[in-house]
């Protein structure tokens, strides 16, 4: 089982839609929790960090949930700009390494 | 202040040469932290150092692959004798060790080889 699963996609959705990517972590001593995103051929770059209450930044809202282990992303209000791959990522357990899940891919179009 | 470094940010070896990949991290950052992209895969974790000590080395293959980060000057990451299977992204980001954050990840290294 891989530590970090996410849906791989596409979501192909169209501007404006509100889209939402989930994740599960196997490893329950994890202590921190991300979302990454990732454009074609260029680094991860964090996007927010996800806390158990709950976070919002401007059109995104991340969830955290460790009795299930489970991570979600919501995108309100699409833009084409949001096209990218999202990265789920966990870290702890050990030597502060982060996990990556795979990614899900979303294309957002016009 | 400057991101993390990594150069260069292509590299093109023939098989059986050998591969260096530089990784300056950010300043004050004395953690450093390698990764591989294969083509359409994630992310996956290959080296964790400290200023002269490997931490954790789980992710590297057994062979042909090593790393360090000398008390001064980058964190290496060497490949000798690459195949084409090695043909990837090579990743690195920093930290201080400390603190429940996020890291900032260098621009990579496009490894091909050929």
């Amino acid at each position: 089982r891989k530590e970090v699963e996410q849906d791989p996609g596409p979501f192909n959705v169209p501007e404006g839609a509100t889209v939402a990517f989930n994740c599960t972590y196997s490893n329950s001593a994890s202590q921190s929790f991300f979302w990454y995103r990732q454009d074609c051929r260029k680094e991860p770059k964090l996007l927010m960090s996800v806390y158990s209450s709950g976070n919002e930044d401007g059109r995104f809202t991340a969830q955290l949930n460790r009795a299930s282990q489970y991570i979600s992303l919501l995108i309100r209000d699409s833009k084409l700009s949001d096209s990218a791959t999202y990265l789920c990522v966990v870290k702890g357990g050990g030597y502060n390494k982060l996990i990556f899940g795979a990614g899900t891919r979303l294309a957002v179009h016009p | 202040n400057a991101g993390v470094m990594q150069n260069p940010r292509h590299l093109v070896r023939r098989r059986g040469q050998e591969a260096r990949l530089r990784c300056s991290p950010m300043k004050g950052h004395s953690h450093v932290y390698w990764y591989r992209q294969l083509p359409e895969e994630g992310l996956k974790f290959m080296v964790y150092l400290q200023k002269e000590n490997i931490i954790d080395e789980s992710g590297m293959p057994k062979e042909r692959f090593s790393a360090e980060f000398p008390k001064e000057g980058p964190s290496i990451l060497r490949i000798q004798q690459v195949v084409r299977g090695d043909s990837a992204a090579y990743f690195c980001a920093s930290s201080t060790g400390a603190g429940d954050y996020g890291y900032t990840f260098g621009s990579g290294t496009r490894l091909t080889v050929v």
